[in-house]
């Protein structure tokens, strides 16, 4: 079955870029997406990528995808203490709608 | 429309009680979802209606769980003789049928059963 594996810990300046990393295994996901939830919260929807693009922007957010090494990666630009938090990327399994597969997260920690 | 909402936000339990949440989705939306997320995971999917047909179930939910959606707007998660197993993070979202549209989560709902 699919599987998505984020590595677990981020910590970055603020003011500084972060990059978070994010593998994932069905090679037929037409969409990849990233959440970002705060302590005792649920899931916020940070952007998403189509896989026919290999960027998309979204004022400080960049997300890239190298569809040949299943790669996903969200970039922060400028990151605040605001931004802390643990992001989650998903890929819906089968590809119908149904059911999002989740990552285990990363929890990024901004230092001021 | 302000988003999905839940209810209760939190709900504290002894073991062996039933319990029940309630998620109502963003009012267009015709996909509900359940999930549920312990400490330090990422959602683990439940289930899914689109509109009041329950289309998928994981094996997660065993039969102690049981999931509703009557009139395709709001649901219910049910879980019976709770065990201390079950505390975790309900998370409920939303979406349109069709395909690649993304999922909209409500703020969940924390059980701890005791």
């Amino acid at each position: 079955g699919e599987d998505v594996e984020q590595s677990l810990f981020l910590s970055v300046r603020e003011g500084d870029s972060s990059v978070i990393n994010c593998t994932y295994t069905d090679s037929s996901s037409t969409y990849l997406y990233w959440y970002k939830q705060e302590p005792g919260a649920g899931l916020q929807l940070l952007t998403y990528i189509f896989s026919n693009m290999d960027m998309k922007q979204d004022q400080r957010l960049t997300v890239l995808l190298n569809k040949k090494d299943k790669h996903l990666s969200l970039r922060i630009a400028d990151t605040q203490t605001g931004d802390s938090a643990i992001y989650f990327c998903a890929e819906p399994e089968y590809n119908q709608g149904g059911k999002l597969i989740f990552g285990q997260g990363t929890e990024l920690s901004v230092k001021p | 429309d302000t988003g999905v909402s839940q209810d209760p936000r939190h709900k504290i339990t002894k073991r062996g009680q039933n319990v029940t949440f309630r998620c109502d989705p963003i009012s267009e939306h015709n996909r509900l979802y359940w999930y549920r997320q312990t400490l330090g995971q990422g959602p683990e999917f439940l289930t899914y209606f689109q509109n009041e047909a329950q289309l998928e179930k994981s094996r997660l939910l065993s039969d102690r769980f049981s999931a509703e959606r009557p009139k395709g707007s709001f649901s219910t998660l049910e879980i019976q003789r709770t065990e201390q197993g079950d505390s975790a993070m309900y998370l409920c979202a939303s979406s349109l049928a069709v395909s690649g549209e993304p999922q909209y989560f409500g703020p969940g709902t924390r059980l701890t059963v005791l």
